[in-house]
């Protein structure tokens, strides 16, 4: 089974500073996605950002942008410029597609809170 | 705009009641998903359906069962509910062979409290 580990359970940061969210994962698979959702006081949960397992590149969206080391494991998430915005539950997830099947898998999340 | 609508924000339930929790999508998608979300554990996945009339349990699907009889809708059923089962539940939807390129849409969420 797959397993997503997130060992941050709470960070700070200070407003326009940047700050970089861990993530590690397990799996036997080659081929995969990984994801980072965001969830504000609103409970909502947003797409953050997503990398494709083949893809070598790593994803950005504007001020987000991750660093993928497939041989590690690893997904780490980057936010530049932090904005007070930011402050909520980011939750890195894992969605493997072999079979049809498209569960994720979340890690226990991290609370990031940015101070003006 | 895709939309996921729980029907309630907050519910207070006693020991031993049945609760339906209700998910409602207008996007068509043919999957749909119960978690439930605790304080440093995550959230973990109850029962999905990627069909109506169709489900599969999730990893922690004991106390609690899914009706989709509708394509648009999804029901989470505590059957006797459980102070344990105190907790977030959320309710998400995708394309089938969408997820992996779109991610999930969400709902905002029901805060369930049995007392």
């Amino acid at each position: 089974a797959q397993t997503v580990t997130q060992s941050q359970p709470e960070m700070s940061v200070q407003e326009a500073e940047t700050v970089t969210l861990s993530c590690t994962y397990d799996t036997s698979e080659s081929n995969y996605y990984l994801f980072w959702y965001k969830q504000p006081p609103s409970r909502q949960m947003i797409l953050v950002i997503r990398q494709e397992a083949y893809k070598q590149q790593n994803a950005t969206e504007n001020r987000f942008s991750v660093n993928f080391q497939k041989a590690a494991k690893s997904f780490s998430l980057k936010i530049s410029d932090s904005q007070l915005g930011d402050t909520a539950m980011y939750f890195c997830a894992f969605m493997n597609t072999q079979g049809g099947s498209e569960k994720l898998v979340f890690g226990k999340g991290m609370k990031l809170t940015v101070n003006p | 705009d895709v939309k996921v609508t729980q029907s309630s924000r907050y519910l207070v339930k006693r020991t031993g009641e049945k609760v339906f929790l209700e998910c409602v999508q207008d996007m068509d998608h043919e999957n749909m998903f119960w978690y439930r979300q605790d304080p440093g554990l995550g959230l973990r996945l109850i029962y999905f359906s990627y069909d109506v009339k169709m489900k599969e349990k999730g990893d922690i699907p004991e106390g609690y069962s899914v009706s989709r009889e509708k394509k648009e809708r999804f029901s989470l059923i505590l059957e006797s509910a459980s102070t344990n089962q105190t907790s977030m539940y959320l309710c998400a939807s995708s394309f089938y062979s969408g997820g992996a390129k779109d991610g999930y849409t969400f709902g905002s969420g029901t805060r369930l409290t049995v007392v």
